[in-house]
C-alpha cells in the first residue's frame, strides 16, 4: 500500500510568495494531520482533521496559514504570503482512528520549505 | 494542559547495550494513547512502539519495549542489543483529549 504522499519534497519561495503544500492520506484513513517542524520550536501539530472536518486549528500561527480537505483523499496547506520565518519541513499524517484520541499516526516524507 | 517532556536531548550507548529513554506526561484524560517515533537523518517519521492508556501490560516490539508507570505519568523506551541503525531523534507522542502532543525529542547517537 502506498504511505501518506506529499508533494512537493522541497519548495523554495521568495517572501511574499504564495506555497500550497499538498497531501494524500492513506487510503481508509478519516484523520488527517498537518505539522510544522523546525529546530527552535521542534515537531508542531497545525491543524487535525477527522472525517473532512477540522477539529483543531489552535496550532495554525496566524491567519495566513490555512488548511483545506475537500475530500477524504486531498488535503492543502497554504501559506500567503509566506514569510522567511515560515522555512521549515511540513509533515502530513493519517490516521484509521479519529475523536478524542486518534491512534497511530503515519507520515509522509515532508516537504522541506525555504522561503528567502 | 496536556504536556509531554522528555528531559534527555542526547544520550549515547554502546553498540549491543541498552539504553532507556525518559519521557513523562502530563492529562487530565484517563484514555489516550503514548507512541515513540524515530526520526533517522532522512526525516522520514517512523513508529516504533504504542502503548494504549488502559493496558496494563507494557508493550514490546521485538528489541524496543516501554515501562509506562500510568500513575507516575511515565512512559520510557528501552532500546536493548543497540543497532547502529538506531541512532536517530527519538519523540515520544501523547494523542488524547482531541490532542496531540509531542515531545522535544532525544537524539541517541550509538558507538561502534
Amino acid at each position: 500500500d502506498a504511505g501518506v504522499i506529499q508533494s512537493p519534497r522541497h519548495e523554495v519561495t521568495e517572501m511574499g510568495q504564495e506555497v500550497t503544500l499538498r497531501c494524500k492520506p492513506i487510503s481508509g484513513h478519516n484523520s488527517l494531520f498537518w505539522y510544522r517542524q523546525t529546530m527552535m520550536r521542534g515537531l508542531e501539530l497545525l491543524i487535525y482533521f477527522n472525517n473532512n472536518v477540522p477539529i483543531d486549528d489552535s496550532g495554525m500561527p496566524e491567519d495566513r496559514f490555512s488548511a483545506k480537505m475537500p475530500n477524504a483523499s486531498f488535503s492543502t496547506l497554504k501559506i500567503q504570503p509566506s514569510e522567511p520565518r515560515d522555512s521549515a519541513v511540513y509533515f502530513c499524517a493519517s490516521s484509521l482512528a479519529g475523536g478524542k484520541h486518534t491512534d497511530t499516526q503515519y507520515f509522509g516524507p515532508g516537504t522541506r520549505l525555504t522561503v528567502l | 494542559a496536556q504536556t509531554v517532556t522528555q528531559s534527555q536531548p542526547e544520550m549515547s550507548v554502546q553498540e549491543a547495550e541498552t539504553v532507556t529513554l525518559s519521557c513523562t506526561y502530563d492529562t487530565s484524560e484517563s484514555d489516550y494513547y503514548l507512541f515513540w517515533y524515530k526520526q533517522p537523518p532522512s526525516r522520514q517519521m517512523i513508529l516504533v512502539i504504542r502503548q494504549e492508556a488502559y493496558k496494563q501490560q507494557n508493550a514490546t516490539e521485538n528489541r524496543f519495549s516501554v515501562n509506562f508507570q500510568k500513575a507516575a505519568k511515565s512512559f520510557s523506551l528501552k532500546i536493548s542489543d543497540s543497532q547502529l541503525g538506531d541512532a536517530a531523534m527519538y519523540f515520544c507522542a501523547y494523542t488524547g483529549g482531541f490532542k496531540t502532543i509531542f515531545g522535544a525529542g532525544t537524539r541517541l547517537f550509538v558507538k561502534a
